[in-house]
Order: structure tokens, then sequence, then C-alpha cells
């Protein structure tokens, strides 16, 4: 079965330090996602995209977080200078159609900042 | 969105059917009910959805009550694999920018098995 694959499983990164975390989701979705989950807390809605823009975005979602869709099967979430709160397992999603399509998610690269 | 309600944790037994419970008193008409599960150490994973009528797939199965204001999930023959936490989360018929919504998690249900 096809499934999301997200690279690397764990970044360990300096506080101010750019990261760059890669997903490849399922080849024929059209729907891509990211998500975070701080330990212990509930999974949180960061942004989708759609037709290589941004469709929705929630409040976490501030000016140091920036998605790209690269090439026809990387699709990436940066955050540009990083605080120690953005400590976190970060999911990525795909799904074939929208709202009511069923999301794919990979198995999450844990991020940790020093 | 329409806010659900699940028990924080279950506990049942290897080889039992379990039935997870959600309630959606405020579910509007178009609302779709959607189950997700997460296992440890893992992303969420799918697991059913539906509108008004009762469900089967090959995970699981969904009943969803008359008024639609609750609906349980079953899983007719747990597993050990099945420990996870399950999400009951509602999805919009409608929205902007090409559907491409967000899924809102809650805490969900802690599903433990017993051996």
């Amino acid at each position: 079965e096809p499934e999301v694959t997200q690279t690397p499983s764990h970044q360990v990164t300096q506080m101010g330090q750019e990261v760059i975390l890669r997903c490849v989701p399922i080849s024929n979705h059209l729907y891509f996602y990211w998500y975070r989950q701080i330990l212990g807390q509930k999974v949180e809605f960061l942004v989708s995209f759609y037709n290589n823009e941004i469709s929705e975005k929630s409040e976490i979602f501030d000016d140091q977080f920036s998605v790209e869709r690269p090439d026809g099967s990387n699709f990436t979430l940066k955050i540009r200078s990083t605080k120690l709160e953005d400590s976190a397992m970060y999911f990525c999603a795909s799904s074939r159609q929208g709202w009511n399509q069923p999301q794919h998610f990979g198995d999450g690269t844990r991020l940790s900042i020093l | 969105d329409a806010k659900t309600t699940q028990p924080n944790s279950m506990e049942s037994n290897e080889e039992e059917p379990v039935h997870l419970p959600c309630n959606h008193s405020t579910i509007s008409g178009t609302d779709y009910i959607h189950w997700y599960r997460q296992l440890p150490s893992q992303g969420p994973e799918y697991v059913i959805h539906g509108l008004t009528s009762n469900v089967n797939n090959r995970m699981a199965s969904l009943a969803i009550a008359e008024d639609r204001k609750s609906s349980t999930l079953i899983l007719h023959r747990a597993t050990l694999r099945d420990a996870a936490v399950y999400y009951c989360i509602l999805r919009g018929a409608m929205y902007s920018g090409g559907g491409a919504d967000g899924l809102t998690f809650g805490k969900g249900t802690h599903l433990i098995i017993q051996p």
C-alpha cells in the first residue's frame, strides 16, 4: 500500500537556525498538509496546500513557517528561525481529493531545538 | 467546528469487541463523522467515516445514532495492535479554497487492550 514518507525521522537543531522538514506524499494525491504534536499534547493543524498554494492555515502557522512543493514529488515545511517551543513531532499528510477524503499521514519527524 | 466528546480512556480484553463512544450533540446536517487512531510513536491513521448510515470496512464499523448526536466505533475483535488513541472528528461539507481543510483533533480515547 502506498504511504507518505518523511525525512529525517529525527532532526536536532540549534535555536535560531533554519530547518527544512521533507515529505513525499502519495503520488496521485492532490492535497497536502502539515500538523504538529508537542509531546503529550494534541495533534494540531498547521497548513494545507493545494494547486501550488496555501489553502488554509492555522494561527500557529506564522511568518516563520513556509511550505513549498519544489518538484512533482516533495512537499517541504521550512521553519526560518527556530525557537525552543518549536520542538515537536511534525506530521505530513496527503489526500487524493479535498474535504471528505481520508488523510494519510507519515510517521513524522521529531524536531528537537537546543 | 462542532465539538465532540469522548471518554479519556477505555480498557478491553484481547479478542473481545470494543465499542468506543463519541457524542456530538451540535453536529450540523452536513457534517461527516470521521474516526482516526494514533498508535504509539506513529502518525494518525484513518479508520472510517460516515454521514447517516452505519458503515463497515476491514478495520471497523461505525454505528451512527438516528438523531446523529452520537456515534460508536466498533472494533469487532480487538488485538493488542489496536491499542491506540482514537479520535472522533467532525468534518463539514462546505469549505472554501478547494476544500483542503485541516483536521481538528481533540484528546481522543486512549484504548488499552489487556492480553
